[in-house]
C-alpha cells in the first residue's frame, strides 16, 4: 500500500511571497489533515476534511492560509503573502474514516527568508 | 482542550538497554496513537491504541484509559530508535492533539 505523498519536499522562500504545498492521501482513504510543525515541537492541526469538505479549520490563520480538496482525494495547502513565523515543517496526514489510525507523509519543510 | 504532558523530555541511552516512556492526558479519549519521529523527520505511527496493550517486535504500549495514561516499552534499544517519539490523543468528537514529545537519543 502506497504511503501519503507530498512535494516539495523543501522549500525556500522570502516573506510576503506565495507558497503551495501538495499531498496525496492513502488511496481510500475519506479524512485528511494538515498540520504544521514547528522546530522542537508537536504537530499542530491546521485542518481537516472529510472527503471535499472541511470538517476543522478552527486553528487554520485564514487571512493568509487555504486550502482545498475539490475532487476528495488529494488537497493543497496555500500561504500568502507568508511570514517568518510560518517557518515550519507541513505533515499531511490521512485515515480511512474519521477517528481511525492517521498515516502521515514526510512532509515538507518550509523556510523563510 | 484536553492537556497531554510526556515524560521525560529527553532521555540518553546504552545500546541494549530497556526504557520505558510516559503520556498522561487529561480527559477521557477515544483515540491514542504513539508514533517516532526520525533524524529525517518522518512520523512513523507505532500503535493505535486507545486502550490495552499491544506488542511489535521490541515495542510495546500500555493505555490504561480509566487512569489517563499510556506507556511505551522500549527493550534491547538500537540506535536506530534515536528520534523523538509521540503520544497524540483524540477526545470523543475532538481532533488528535499531541504531546511534546521524548526526545531519545541511543549510543552505540
Amino acid at each position: 500500500e502506497a504511503g501519503v505523498a507530498q512535494s516539495p519536499r523543501y522549500k525556500i522562500i522570502e516573506k510576503r511571497q506565495s507558497v503551495a504545498f501538495w499531498c496525496n492521501p492513502i488511496s481510500g482513504h475519506a479524512t485528511l489533515y494538515w498540520y504544521q510543525q514547528i522546530l522542537g515541537q508537536g504537530p499542530k492541526l491546521l485542518i481537516q476534511f472529510q472527503n471535499n469538505g472541511v470538517v476543522d479549520d478552527s486553528q487554520l490563520p485564514k487571512d493568509r492560509f487555504s486550502a482545498e480538496r475539490l475532487k476528495g482525494v488529494d488537497s493543497t495547502l496555500k500561504i500568502q503573502p507568508a511570514k517568518l513565523e510560518d517557518s515550519a515543517v507541513y505533515l499531511c496526514a490521512s485515515s480511512f474514516d474519521r477517528g481511525q489510525p492517521q498515516h502521515f507523509g514526510d512532509g515538507t519543510r518550509l523556510s523563510i527568508l | 482542550g484536553i492537556q497531554v504532558e510526556q515524560s521525560p523530555p529527553d532521555l540518553i541511552l546504552q545500546e541494549g538497554a530497556n526504557s520505558t516512556l510516559r503520556c498522561n492526558f487529561s480527559d477521557s479519549v477515544n483515540n491514542l496513537q504513539w508514533f517516532h519521529q526520525n533524524p529525517w523527520g518522518q512520523l512513523i505511527n507505532l500503535f493505535y491504541i486507545p486502550s490495552g496493550t499491544k506488542q511489535n517486535g521490541r515495542l510495546s504500549a500500555t493505555t490504561v484509559a480509566t487512569e489517563r495514561y499510556s506507556l511505551l516499552y522500549i527493550s534491547s534499544s538500537q540506535t536506530t530508535d534515536s528520534g523523538v517519539y509521540f503520544c497524540a490523543v483524540r477526545p470523543a468528537g475532538n481532533k488528535l492533539t499531541f504531546g511534546g514529545g521524548t526526545r531519545v537519543l541511543v549510543k552505540p
